[in-house]
């Protein structure tokens, strides 16, 4: 069982606005990650970190920016949400890059 | 460039018949080589992993062969069953860089 939180887990929201999606892990690992996934499709990786104030963007061009300013909280923010960011986005945290825990997901529309 | 290839996109295996998935890859460095489940709504979950000093781990029905020299690696589920009907993602990974996964094969297991 995954001690890996996501909130919330869908949103519909209006294209231009702001979002955050929210990730929080138990486990205290130092390693966290923010991918994008068409469901069943291919993970793309678009930020990480690896410790507090630590922020690298992934391979995938992403409008989104992250913050990591607590251990356990590695939320990701749209300052302007497009059609185009319409995607499920998944957290995960790991204490060794290789094993990754995952959460269950946010499946963000943007209509 | 792809660093690692997975094949097949998609597979359809009878109840109790063999579930082969395949991966390449081109960097001798990576040095930790696992697999992930993911089932529909849900964040992908590490399901068995190996290092390439070993040919073969074995965990259960699930077995992953590994051939240093040809640079490949595959998943063998044996006596497959419905409830492996999934999305599987091979990964590798070396130093401190995060993982790169595979583009995943969608399997369903057929009575």
């Amino acid at each position: 069982e995954a001690d890996i939180y996501q909130t919330p887990r869908y949103l519909v929201i209006g294209t231009g606005k702001k979002i955050t999606l929210e990730c929080s892990q138990t486990m205290g690992h130092d390693k966290m990650y923010w991918y994008q996934q068409d469901p069943g499709m291919e993970l793309h990786l678009i930020h990480y970190s690896y410790g507090v104030n630590s922020t690298e963007k992934g391979d995938l061009s992403s409008e989104s920016t992250v913050s990591r300013i607590r251990t356990e909280h590695f939320p990701l923010t749209l300052e302007s949400a497009r059609p185009s960011h319409t995607s499920q986005y998944l957290c995960a945290s790991s204490e060794y890059p290789g094993t990754l825990h995952f959460g269950n997901g946010t499946r963000l529309t943007v209509t | 460039q792809q660093q690692v290839k997975q094949s097949p996109q998609s597979l359809i295996v009878q109840k109790g018949g063999i579930s082969i998935i395949n991966c390449a890859y081109e960097n001798t460095a990576f040095d930790y080589f696992p697999w992930y489940q993911q089932f529909p709504g849900k964040g992908p979950a590490l399901l068995i992993a190996i290092r390439p000093d070993v040919s073969e781990k074995k965990e259960g029905r699930f077995t992953i062969s590994f051939n240093k020299s040809a640079k490949q690696f595959s998943l063998h589920i044996m006596d497959s069953q419905p409830g492996d009907s999934a999305t599987y993602f091979c990964a590798v990974h070396s130093g401190n860089t995060p993982l790169v996964f595979g583009k995943g094969t969608r399997l369903s297991v057929i009575a």
